[in-house]
């Protein structure tokens, strides 16, 4: 089956550490997504990228970094900059845009 | 700014009750227009769009109608189910494109009693 496939599901991180977070997908998309989720927030815009080798900052890019190597993976680091990194992380992906989202299952981040 | 506002939750109904979960928009032309649903620990799934002016979207007896003169797009259920009880997310598409993704709502809570 098609699909988005985010792992791992549970990530917990310690002081002063990077982590990476997940993304492939099979869809032959071209453009891939990274948000993040608070309670009570919805979701804002960390990075997105439209095309192999090229990705723009989103509405809260800082702390975080991505890379786009390949159409099927955009995996997303939280850096240690990051000074508050606990959230629900989405990945999505889509054909064109102005058409609708492809979500994965989500990566929930804590801090140790 | 171009935005979504959602009614904030949580919406708490019971079983077979009528549901609406009010939703607008600003944008400079006619974006796209769309619901998600997420149930607890998932990611979001798309419920519905609309992708013009007067297009009704609709799925799982949810109902929305894109409408221009009010910038609206508000979400119906006739007859609601414990199932349907998740947060459901309103989001605009870019008018002129917005290769930088939706913009989303904050999400309305629905919790369905039995």
């Amino acid at each position: 089956d098609g699909g988005i496939t985010q792992s791992p599901k549970y990530l917990f991180r310690k002081e002063g550490q990077n982590v990476t977070l997940s993304c492939e997908q099979n869809l032959n998309h071209d453009a891939m997504y990274w948000y993040r989720q608070d309670p009570g927030q919805g979701l804002r815009l960390i990075y997105y990228s439209q095309i192999v080798n090229d990705f723009q900052k989103g509405d809260i890019a800082e702390g975080y970094s991505v890379s786009r190597e390949k159409k099927e993976s955009f995996p997303l680091t939280v850096t240690s900059a990051q000074k508050n990194p606990t959230a629900f992380y989405l990945c999505a992906s889509r054909f064109t845009v102005n058409e609708k989202l492809f979500f994965g299952s989500g990566t929930q981040l804590s801090v140790l | 700014g171009n935005s979504v506002t959602q009614m904030e939750g949580p919406v708490t109904l019971s079983e077979e009750a009528f549901l609406t979960i009010n939703c607008t928009y600003t944008a400079t032309g006619y974006p796209s227009l769309f619901w998600y649903v997420q149930y607890p620990g998932e990611g979001l799934q798309l419920l519905l769009k609309a992708t013009k002016a007067d297009d009704k979207g609709s799925n799982k007896g949810f109902e929305a109608t894109y409408r221009k003169e009010t910038t609206s797009f508000h979400l119906e259920k006739g007859s609601v189910q414990v199932s349907d009880s998740a947060v459901y997310f309103c989001a605009r598409g870019g008018s002129g494109g917005g290769a930088d993704g939706l913009t989303f709502g904050k999400g309305t809570h629905l919790i369905i009693q039995p």
